[in-house]
Formats: C-alpha cells, sequence, structure tokens
C-alpha cells in the first residue's frame, strides 16, 4: 500500500461547478497538509497548507482535513477553465530541515466552458 | 513572495557532456532545497536534498556522482548532471523550503534533453 493514494482521474467537470478533490494517506504521523496545482510543463504551485485537522479557506479553494479518517480533501467552488490542471496532495511527518514531502500520483481536472 | 527562479528553462546537449542547472529563491533564504525529477503523467520524484554549507542527502537509487548537488549560499542551489545519456532526458524540478511549516516553493522546472 502506498502512504498516500490519489486517484489520477482524469476529471472532467463543467464550468461553475464545485470539485472535490482527495487524498487518503495510511501514515498516521503525517502533520503537515499540502495542496499543490500543476499546469503542463510547469513546476507546482502551492495552493493551500493546513497543519494537523481542520478546515482552511482561501478564495474559491477550501482544504479540509480528517486526520481520524486519514483523509484530505480539497474543494473548488465555481470551478473556472483557467483551473484545468494537475492538482497534487502532498503531506510530511517528522523533523528537521531534511523532512520530506510524501506525494500523491495528482489528479488531472479539466473544466470545460 | 516565496519565488523561486530556476535556469536554464530547456536545454539540449549532447550525450556524455555535462549540464549545470541553477535554482535561486529570489525574495527569501533558504537553507533547504529539494531537488526532483518528473516523468510524463508521473508525479515528482525525490533526486535529493540539499542543505546549504553541507553535502546534500540522496534518495535511494540516485547517483550521487552523476548528479552533483551543490547549496553554496541560502539563495542558490545547484544541480549538475554529469555524462548525460539520453535516459537523463527528464522534466528537473527544484523547490526550496518555506519558513512557516513544511511547504516548499517550486521553480518553473528545467527541461532537459540529452540527444
Amino acid at each position: 500500500q502506498k502512504e498516500v493514494e490519489q486517484d489520477p482521474g482524469p476529471l472532467s467537470v463543467p464550468e461553475g461547478a464545485i470539485v472535490s478533490l482527495n487524498c487518503t494517506y495510511s501514515n498516521s504521523a503525517f502533520q503537515y497538509f499540502m495542496w499543490y496545482r500543476q499546469y503542463s510543463r510547469k513546476g507546482p504551485e502551492l495552493l493551500m497548507y493546513t497543519y494537523s485537522s481542520g478546515n482552511k479557506e482561501d478564495g474559491r479553494f477550501t482544504a479540509q482535513v480528517d486526520k481520524s479518517s486519514k483523509y484530505i480533501s480539497l474543494f473548488i467552488r465555481d470551478s473556472q477553465p483557467s483551473d484545468s490542471a494537475t492538482y497534487l496532495c502532498a503531506m510530511s511527518a517528522g523533523a528537521g530541515n531534511n523532512r520530506k514531502l510524501i506525494w500523491g500520483l495528482g489528479t488531472s481536472l479539466a473544466v470545460n466552458p | 513572495g516565496a519565488v523561486v527562479s530556476q535556469h536554464p528553462s530547456r536545454v539540449i546537449c549532447k550525450s556524455g557532456t555535462s549540464v549545470k542547472i541553477e535554482c535561486r529563491s529570489l525574495d527569501f533564504q533558504a537553507t533547504t532545497m529539494f531537488w526532483y525529477r518528473q516523468f510524463p503523467k508521473k508525479s515528482l520524484m525525490l533526486m535529493a536534498t540539499s542543505n546549504e554549507g553541507s553535502k546534500a542527502t540522496y534518495e535511494q537509487g540516485v547517483e550521487k556522482d552523476k548528479f552533483l548537488i551543490n547549496h553554496a549560499s541560502l539563495t542558490l542551489s545547484t544541480l549538475t548532471v554529469t555524462s548525460a545519456h539520453p535516459e537523463d532526458s527528464s522534466f528537473y524540478i527544484c523547490s526550496a523550503k518555506g519558513l512557516i511549516l513544511d511547504e516548499q516553493y517550486f521553480g518553473p522546472g528545467t527541461r532537459l534533453t540529452v540527444t
């Protein structure tokens, strides 16, 4: 079993839809959770980061962490064609500057006008 | 804030030559930087962790003599692919560790093609 599982999709939705992206994980030591967006042939861009459980909202984006279920989600409201990209979840545990991020495979999202 | 640049964005080289890729944190000091490799439609593969002023820590299976990493200052890390071969062709991305949590800020990537 991989430490982080993420459905690669592709996910196709109409413009304006609410998008739900999810990751599950197996390591209960993970405490920091991140969502990145990556456009084709570009470096990933940090969208959201959260520590421990709870929700965090930033504009049209909401990140949720449920540590009891080992499940994290990213919601995108009023999706736009410009949201079409690959979304990667990442998480970490441990201590020190060398703390690595463990990555999901990424979910490919297409928002159709 | 938290901008990371990478140079060059694209490079084509002949087999057997060496290529250097630079990664710079433009508006913050990064004591830790990371180098990743990404194959088409695949997730990021961590190659090594680079700490300013010390030797890099390589992931299992990554040849440290082939992928030389230098982190000489708080804003610059370099990756040199030595004696490049066609199988080294890939998308190389660097990141710098943020100051708040474990977030990483990524450069735009370098597309390396070895002919």
